[in-house]
């Protein structure tokens, strides 16, 4: 099946810091996503992002497809931006929902 | 209300219960799946179903059992579970089309269940 990579395992900030997650997957794709997972256990969509560049307020995602790999970035961090980041890939030949979940980055934002 | 929302949202039962997760999605969508994420492991596909119909079992253990009475509830039977069954179980829902997967997957709050 589809291997999806994220790096880094982990990373801590300080509030204001802007950084980059990244996901390699080893297939081609269909769809794409980002999710937040806050400490309550939630996932929370960021991005359906499967090629292409989006922003939404500080968090923006770049895909690029054809090198099968997608960026996030965390502008000015807040400490509200803790928690687990994961991406999740999806091919047009698997059934519905077999989205292929990354390992995700832990994610500490300190004041 | 939120889109996806899952009861209860934290379970413990012993070995020899028998208790139900239930999801409801108010999405408008026609596929509804349960996951689970066990620590230190990433999300596993359970079961998928997509107009009521189960499409998916992800070689799931038979004392995992799913309904699906229509589009917008989605159940998890639990009966004689282990202590490994421990993890958070989360359903999710999509719009999408034919066959495939074309459109974003959104989750509920998840339902911490733990087994004594």
């Amino acid at each position: 099946g589809i291997q999806v990579e994220q790096s880094p395992p982990d990373l801590i900030l300080q509030e204001g810091a802007n950084s980059t997650l990244r996901c390699n997957f080893s297939d081609s794709v269909n769809n794409l996503q980002w999710f937040h997972q806050n400490p309550w256990g939630q996932l929370i969509n960021l991005f359906y992002i499967p090629s292409g560049t989006k922003q939404n307020g500080r968090l923006s995602a770049t895909t690029v497809a054809t090198e099968r790999y997608s960026l996030l970035y965390i502008s000015s961090s807040q400490t509200t931006d803790s928690g687990v980041y994961f991406c999740a890939v999806g091919v047009t030949t698997d059934s519905w929902g077999k989205l292929q979940f990354g390992a995700g980055t832990q994610v500490v934002v300190t004041p | 209300e939120t889109g996806v929302t899952q009861t209860p949202r934290h379970l413990v039962m012993g070995m020899t219960n028998k208790k139900s997760l239930k999801c409801e999605q108010h999405l408008g969508h026609n596929a509804m799946y349960w996951y689970k994420q066990s620590a230190k492991k990433p999300l596993e596909l359970m079961f998928v179903y997509n107009f009521k119909e189960q499409t998916e079992n992800n070689s799931v253990p038979s004392r995992f059992s799913p309904e699906c009475p229509n589009s917008s509830h989605l159940f998890l039977h639990l009966h004689t579970l282990q202590p490994e069954d421990s993890a958070l179980y989360l359903c999710a829902s999509s719009q999408g089309t034919g066959g495939g997967i074309t459109g974003e997957l959104f989750f509920g709050e998840g339902s911490r269940l733990t087994v004594l």
